[in-house]
């Protein structure tokens, strides 16, 4: 158990719709990121938040957003779902903005089925 | 564009051998690389990492080998076991200090045979 929590562990939409992921990270874990896994691309940085704020971009779609609350947790929020968004989502932690050091932490993940 | 990629997409071995999991790395500013572990329906766990002042590195029944000239990196498991089963990648961080640099290979799906 790495100590990252996420929900839910699956979900299944329909296209069109938006869905909300959470994270919980390891406690004292400041910073949060989001990758997305698809068979065909790997694992793709989204997005990185650090104490709250925006620390970091990856190829994340404007469909997509996130944010850091003050509790640390995190939620990725996916709207205007296409058949193409269907892919595992996992949210990593670290106890700083940078490696340094520390290796970041993967959750299970959150599999989105997009039908 | 620069990329992280893995020589074979699986890899078959006897348990109790030892395996190599290969991977080869296009950006020479990268200068910490990560061996994870997917097991399915699980996240990437850490395995090990080595920085490029390195040229290798020991855990427990891991050792991860750099060679910075070839650019190519790989991880040895030693006396293979039947939870060794999944899928391994490597990463490497672009020579960037926060993990949002981190590329991710495809993977290497190793398969322990009885």
């Amino acid at each position: 158990d790495s100590g990252v929590t996420q929900t839910p562990k699956h979900l299944i939409t329909a296209t069109g719709q938006r869905v909300t992921l959470r994270c919980s990270p390891r406690s004292g874990d400041l910073s949060v990121y989001w990758y997305q896994q698809s068979l065909d691309q790997g694992l793709q940085f989204l997005i990185q938040y650090y104490n709250g704020e925006e620390r970091a971009k990856g190829n994340i779609l404007e469909r997509f957003s996130a944010q850091q609350f003050p509790d640390l947790h995190s939620e990725l929020n996916l709207s205007s779902l296409e058949l193409g968004d269907s892919a595992l989502y996992f949210c990593a932690s670290t106890p700083q903005s940078g490696l340094s050091g520390n290796t970041i932490y993967f959750g299970e993940g959150s599999w989105l089925t997009v039908v | 564009g620069e990329s992280v990629g893995l020589h074979l997409p699986t890899l078959s071995v006897q348990e109790g051998d030892n395996s190599i999991i290969n991977c080869a790395y296009s950006n020479s500013a990268s200068d910490y690389f990560i061996w994870y572990k997917q097991e399915s329906g699980k996240g990437p766990q850490f395995i090990i990492d080595i920085r490029s002042n390195m040229d290798k590195r020991q855990g427990q029944r891991v050792t991860v080998l750099l060679n910075k000239t070839v650019k190519h990196l790989s991880l040895q498991i030693a006396a293979t076991q039947p939870g060794d089963s999944a899928v391994y990648f490597c990463a490497e961080n672009g020579g960037r200090i926060g993990a949002d640099g981190l590329t991710f290979g495809k993977g290497t799906h190793l398969i322990i045979q009885p």
